[in-house]
């Protein structure tokens, strides 16, 4: 299995800009997570989706930041308009619901988002 | 809401030695899963080995184990016999079921030559 797999794997932009940052899931999870990893406030649940459905987007920060499952095998983080406080290490998790109970989630290698 | 705590943000230990991280949480759940996660410099997150609140018996995966204490709410990692490749970050992470993972902040452990 190729596993989670995110792109950029580093992206540099000017504040003000439009940033994507994009996740391909493991075939066949049917959970996908975003999160936002900073020194100061460690690992953050952005917002997570089932069935491409977004259950619970309570960690997304601003109405600036947005995540989209247009399919089972591709999701999108979006900000628009990017500030320097957005800069972090952005991850993308999927995991799998086996009827019984949820298998550990399983993460991409990360996007290094630097806003200057 | 559920808290997860690493209160050792760094370790260091020689090559071969043991080490214990530790780690500690607050929830009202019964049935829960606890995890270590590495985070080695080239930023992945890998899952080294969890713990379901319902078993008794302390998880085990090579050379880490858990000691996994219910009533206390900790869940520390042993690694044993150190080795290099071990340098990473090291999170506890705490699930409730409703998929969202909680951290701690992390320990940073150095293996040392």
């Amino acid at each position: 299995d190729a596993g989670v797999i995110q792109s950029p794997r580093h992206e540099v932009t000017e504040m003000g800009q439009e940033v994507t940052l994009r996740c391909k899931p493991i075939s066949g999870h049917d959970y996908l997570f975003w999160y936002r990893q900073t020194m100061m406030r460690g690992l953050e649940l952005l917002i997570y989706f089932n069935n491409n459905v977004p259950i619970d987007d309570s960690g997304m920060p601003e109405d600036r930041f947005s995540a989209k499952m247009p399919n089972a095998s591709f999701s999108t983080l979006k900000i628009q308009p990017s500030e320097p406080r957005d800069s972090a290490v952005y991850f993308c998790a999927s995991s799998l619901w086996t009827g019984v109970n949820n298998q550990p989630q399983h993460f991409g290698d990360g996007t290094r988002l630097s806003i200057l | 809401a559920q808290t997860v705590t690493q209160s050792q943000p760094e370790m260091s230990v020689q090559e071969a030695e043991t080490v214990t991280l530790s780690c500690t949480y607050d929830t009202s759940e019964n049935n829960y899963y606890l995890f270590w996660y590495k985070q080695p410099p080239s930023r992945q997150m890998i899952l080294v080995i969890r713990q379901e609140a319902y078993k008794q018996q302390n998880a085990t995966e090579n050379r880490f184990s858990v000691n996994f204490q219910k009533a206390a709410k900790s869940f520390s990692l042993k690694i044993s016999d150190s080795q290099l490749g071990d340098t990473a970050m090291y999170f506890c992470a705490f699930w409730e079921g409703a998929q969202k993972l909680v951290f701690g902040q992390g320990t940073r452990l150095t293996i040392n030559p």
